[in-house]
């Protein structure tokens, strides 16, 4: 069955550090991967997404993602991090079956230090 | 451009009562639409997607319903809430010229007590 695991529930960096979070799939096709980003009480925000082509995708305040199917990875990275960053971010794979639904990770809480 | 509303943004009600929830898309035709259901802590889970009018498919058992009256609604329904169905609803689309992409509604937070 696909899945997408996050490892990382919370992790806390400090304002102006790179940050990754990871993520990991199974899915047994070539798989449309998705970042979203989720504020407190809000909606969830499409950060970036992987369809094909060039590995390396860039998205949104300044977010970028690396595919690599060898070991079944999406993770998210971000040289800097500002403070606007902290939120909830979920990793996503998209299966088509009927329509494309994407099956979700838990999510990783982001917390920023001043 | 695109947008997508939901309705209302935050619901209270007792358990046995009946539940709408509407999600309406504009800027786009005949999209496929998604309800999701995000519980406390935990990620979200599918609960009913639509290719169009009138065609809902469930993903998982449940109390509740949905129903797609026009291209650009969709409706999430109980006709008797449970404890069990408190959480943040989630509507989504995708199609039209963002292909498979999925775009978020605000959600609807809904408290049954």
């Amino acid at each position: 069955a696909q899945s997408v695991t996050q490892p990382d529930i919370h992790i806390t960096v400090s304002e102006g550090a790179s940050l990754e979070l990871r993520c990991n799939y199974s899915y047994g096709a070539t798989p449309y991967l998705f970042w979203y980003v989720q504020s407190p009480g809000q909606g969830l925000q499409l950060l970036l997404k992987y369809f094909s082509g060039d590995t390396l995708v860039q998205g949104i305040k300044g977010f970028e993602a690396e595919f690599k199917r060898s070991q079944s990875s999406f993770n998210l990275r971000k040289p800097s991090v500002h403070w606007s960053d902290a939120a909830e971010y979920f990793c996503a794979v998209g299966i088509i079956q009927g329509a494309q639904k994407l099956v979700f990770g838990q999510g990783t809480r982001l917390t920023i230090n001043p | 451009s695109q947008t997508i509303h939901q309705w209302p943004a935050t619901l209270v009600q007792p358990v046995g009562s009946p539940l709408s929830l509407e999600c309406t898309v504009e800027g786009t035709s005949n999209p496929n639409l998604y309800w999701y259901r995000q519980a406390a802590g935990r990620g979200l889970q599918l609960l009913f997607y639509s290719v169009g009018i009138g065609q809902i498919s469930s993903e998982v058992p449940q109390n509740l319903s949905a129903s797609r009256p026009q291209d650009r609604q969709f409706i999430l329904s109980s006709k008797k809430l449970l404890l069990s169905d408190s959480g943040f609803y989630l509507c989504a689309w995708s199609g039209g010229a963002e292909g498979e992409t999925q775009y978020f509604g605000p959600g609807t937070r809904l408290l049954v007590l």
